[in-house]
């Protein structure tokens, strides 16, 4: 029971060029949602994904794309990476008490 | 929006000391949730909170869900060394979107 996985742990890239970061649990959760981090910012919500097949905007949504593929899989795409964009990033999934939300190791990601 | 207050953002301590940090807010939510952050790793959780005056123990960890719905504490008794990390409050305030709002979290540094 490998829990919330992210892919990849660090990525460097250009700026313009574009990506997508994986998050995938096993603990067949229903709600799953995309996070970054950035000093003394919190942790602040990017896109979420309530139930397989549903998507909605959270706090910071400009300039991503999530796509909900399955109920064990969430990603996350940048079409045109920005050094603004430039963060942690962290996918987390609900449990049965759907407030209690579970994170994955979180993907570093540095845009030049 | 809402916003979680936490304080204090960082502490310094000696090895054995207790530690208090706390969250509060102008809204109420129904839940509280405090999570810790090691270096380079996702945020971990700690010790979730349901009930209005709950008061929860996670070995040396003590944590409580404010009588008004608005704050809660953790604290942390005879802290060590692997104490130090992030640690971040979380509140959830309803709705199936199961939503959370998060402190920015208190730097804990425990010195040996």
């Amino acid at each position: 029971n490998a829990g919330v996985t992210q892919t990849p742990k660090f990525q460097v890239l250009k700026t313009g060029q574009s990506m997508t970061l994986q998050c995938a649990q096993d603990m067949n959760h229903n709600s799953m949602y995309w996070y970054r981090q950035d000093p003394g910012m919190g942790l602040r919500l990017i896109y979420y994904s309530a139930s397989e097949g549903t998507t909605d905007k959270g706090e910071v949504p400009n300039g991503y794309n999530v796509s909900r593929l399955n109920k064990r899989e969430f990603s996350l795409r940048l079409e045109s990476a920005a050094p603004s964009q430039t963060s942690v990033y962290f996918c987390a999934s609900n449990s049965w008490r759907g407030e209690t939300q579970y994170f994955g190791p979180g993907t570093r990601l540095l845009v030049l | 929006g809402q916003q979680l207050n936490q304080s204090p953002q960082s502490m310094f301590i000696q090895e054995g000391e207790d530690v208090s940090m706390n969250c509060t807010s102008s809204s109420i939510f129904n839940t509280w949730l405090w999570y810790k952050q090691d270096p380079g790793e996702g945020p971990v959780l700690l010790i979730a909170l349901y009930k209005a005056g709950e008061l929860t123990s996670n070995g040396r960890l003590t944590a409580q869900f404010g009588i008004t719905r608005k704050d809660s504490f953790l604290n942390i008794s005879a802290s060590i060394p692997s104490d130090v990390g992030i640690y971040f409050c979380a509140g959830y305030s309803g709705g199936s979107n199961y939503k959370l709002t998060f402190g920015k979290g208190t730097l804990l540094t425990v010195n040996p």
